[in-house]
């Protein structure tokens, strides 16, 4: 079975601090997401890797950065975390492009915390 | 980008079957419906996929009408723990060969004993 590890699931910064999450997929996947739950709002995509020091943004990157050294983790930066920032992050991972390929499999999830 | 619309909750009892219908009248010919589900302080789980023909797996059968504008997932013998958040999604090609998947609200399905 694929397994997306999350290094953290519960995490509490304060305003300003430099905070980084991490990711670890153990398929050798191409892809990898990052996204954050917010009540009412879903599942929005912050960045996303398609391949070793590649990254597209997704529909919400303001205030976000990301870096993807090795295939098997992405590590998803604020890089001054504000209190609106406070969220459910969840990373995910897919093999490639084809239908039964794009199926993304996520991690449990980190509940950050800036206060 | 196709969008969809999907109940915001539905009951279900525990042991009847659970339909779960999703609107994507504006889906294009060569994109998919996909279908997962979250269940509480859980990241979210694929339950199944498909194009234009019915498909069914171990955990649940889906329904596409012929012109592609909706479907209904299928839970034969829903139980308490297919209680969740259902999301219909079609995929979205983004750049590079990711095939970005867009999470609307999705459908909180409640199994009642």
């Amino acid at each position: 079975d694929v397994k997306v590890t999350q290094s953290s699931r519960y995490l509490v910064k304060r305003t300003g601090e430099k905070v980084f999450l991490e990711c670890v997929q153990d398929m050798d996947h191409e892809n990898m997401f990052w996204y954050r739950q917010d009540p009412g709002l879903g599942l929005r995509l912050i960045y996303f890797s398609y391949d070793v020091k590649m990254k597209e943004k997704g529909d919400i990157p303001e205030g976000y950065s990301v870096s993807r050294e090795k295939k098997e983790r992405f590590s998803l930066i604020l890089e001054s975390a504000s209190t609106n920032q406070t969220s459910m992050y969840l990373c995910a991972s897919s093999l490639g492009a084809a239908p039964r390929e794009n199926i993304q499999y996520f991690g449990a999830g980190t509940r950050l915390s800036v206060l | 980008d196709a969008k969809t619309t999907q109940p915001t909750s539905m009951d279900c009892a525990e042991g009847r079957a659970a339909n779960l219908p999703c609107n994507h009248s504006t889906i294009s010919g060569n994109e998919y419906v996909y279908w997962y589900r979250q269940i509480h302080s859980q990241g979210p789980q694929y339950i199944i996929h498909g194009l234009k023909n019915n498909e069914t797996n171990e955990m649940a059968s889906l329904i596409i009408t012929e012109d592609r504008k909706s479907s209904t997932l299928i839970l034969p013998h829903a139980t308490l723990r297919d209680t969740a958040v259902y999301y219909c999604i079609v995929r979205v090609h983004g750049s590079g060969n990711t095939g970005k998947l867009i999470f609307g609200q999705g459908t909180t399905l409640q199994v009642k004993p």
